[in-house]
């Protein structure tokens, strides 16, 4: 069974800080690791997709890299704002179903 | 239609009701999910259809939990005798297809259910 782990499991910088938020997951037969964004209350968004075949993916100030062979991903979001306060969450995909971690809420202080 | 659309948004029931939750998937999307979120959790994983039918229910965690797709399109997940544990929020999600490497799921808003 994938286990998925984040840390930490909070975060709190001031604006303009670079985050960096942490994934690991057990079982490295996977298709892809998914990051996603989840508002209080709220559904998933998802912000960037690695096939596993890939090293890292970029998307404006957000890039996620993967290391397979150490079970490791990385989501590095750049020049943080406020805006970006959320909880992000990892999922590591094994054919159709996704396994999630626990996410990682930041926050992001004016 | 333009995302995943799931209804209610907010649903508060007693103990020992019988519940329904609906999805919509975005149009032209074959496969379904159902996920279940407690509070400070990950999301766990119910139950998948590809098409019409549960090409794997693995995740349900008991009889009381059914879920159905009559028509390959508006799933509709169904909780009997409900149980303050069930209290959660449930999202659905649906993509192109399954199986594939680069398959991304769309997720929709949930439907957070309380059991009293």
């Amino acid at each position: 069974k994938q286990e998925v782990t984040q840390i930490p499991a909070a975060l709190s910088v001031p604006e303009g800080e670079n985050l960096v938020l942490n994934c690991s997951f057990t079982d490295s037969a996977i298709y892809n690791l998914q990051w996603f964004r989840q508002d209080p209350g709220k559904g998933l968004t998802s912000l960037l997709l690695i096939q596993s075949s890939q090293r890292e993916q970029t998307s404006g100030r957000l890039n996620a890299s993967l290391d397979k062979s150490s079970g490791r991903s990385t989501l590095y979001i750049a020049a943080s704002q406020p805006g970006d306060s959320a909880t992000y969450l990892c999922a590591a995909s094994n054919d159709y179903k996704l396994s999630f971690g626990a996410g990682t809420t930041v926050t992001v202080r004016a | 239609g333009a995302g995943v659309s799931q209804t209610p948004s907010n649903k508060v029931t007693e103990k020992g009701k019988y519940v329904e939750l609906r999805c919509d998937p975005i149009s032209g999307h074959t496969a379904l999910y159902w996920y279940r979120q407690s509070l400070g959790q990950g999301p766990e994983f119910l139950i998948y259809f590809q098409g019409t039918g549960a090409a794997d229910d693995s995740g349900l965690p008991n009889d009381r939990f059914f879920a159905v797709r009559p028509e390959g399109s508006v799933s509709t997940l169904k909780i009997q005798r409900t149980e303050r544990g069930d209290s959660a929020m449930y999202l659905c999600a649906s993509s192109l297809s399954a199986g594939i490497r680069a398959n991304v799921l769309t997720f929709g808003a949930g439907s957070r259910l309380t059991v009293l």
